[in-house]
């Protein structure tokens, strides 16, 4: 089954370094997306991804965020100047394109395992 | 905006009991459903959706859950509930399309 795959599983980095995740989303998916969880808290949505360009985020994604395609398989999450505060397991998900009634599974987010950020 | 509210945080059970954790949601639309699950140290993993058709949804291990429109409802059900159903549930919502958003989660313990 497909999967979508995450690296690094865990990070540990100072405040203020800038960190990079690195998904890499099931291969005919189109929309990329990236959440985030607190420890003990619910499943937050960041940034959706859609054609080269973001088509929506949320107030978490201020500017220290940016999100990237770099190659056309891997999509990419920066935070530029870690905070304390940052410190989650960050999800990525994708989807295919059309409607559930004519593409299985259209509309279903896949989730990546996470990655587990770490700011000392 | 889509919410999402699942009223109990923690539930704890014993091996056997049934469980119903509930999830309602407010979005004035149609909108998709979503349970999904997250054991220990896991990824979240879809356990059932609902996008249209009969209201009762069957998923993977046993689960379903029934979608009330009237009562904006989706909850979650199980008759029968094992060890190693332990883990984090998710109701998630979204309309056609649009973002996915997810309540705050249910954490439910079962005891052997």
């Amino acid at each position: 089954e497909p999967e979508v795959t995450q690296t690094p599983s865990h990070q540990v980095t100072q405040m203020g370094q800038e960190v990079i995740l690195r998904c890499v989303p099931i291969s005919n998916h189109l929309y990329f997306y990236w959440y985030r969880q607190i420890l003990g808290q619910k499943v937050e949505f960041l940034v959706s991804f859609y054609n080269n360009e973001i088509s929506e985020k949320s107030e978490i994604f201020d500017d220290q965020f940016s999100v990237e395609r770099p190659d056309g398989s891997n999509f990419t999450l920066k935070i530029r100047s870690t905070k304390l505060e940052d410190s989650a397991m960050y999800f990525c998900a994708s989807r295919g394109e059309g409607t559930p009634a004519i593409v299985a599974g259209a509309n279903v987010l896949t989730f990546g395992a996470g990655s587990r950020l770490t700011v000392l | 905006a889509q919410s999402v509210s699942q009223h109990n945080h923690h539930v704890i059970l014993s091996e056997a009991a049934s469980l119903e954790l509930g999830c309602n949601y407010s979005y004035g639309g149609t909108v998709n459903l979503f349970w999904y699950v997250q054991y220990p140290g896991q990824h979240l993993q879809l356990l059932l959706k609902y996008f249209s058709g009969d209201p009762l949804v069957k998923g993977i291990k046993g689960f379903e859950a029934e979608f009330i429109k009237s009562k904006f409802s989706f909850n979650l059900r199980k008759p029968s509930v094992q060890w190693s159903d332990t883990a984090e549930y998710f109701c998630a919502v979204n309309a056609h399309f649009q973002k996915l958003v997810f309540g705050t989660g249910t954490r439910l313990l079962v005891s052997p």
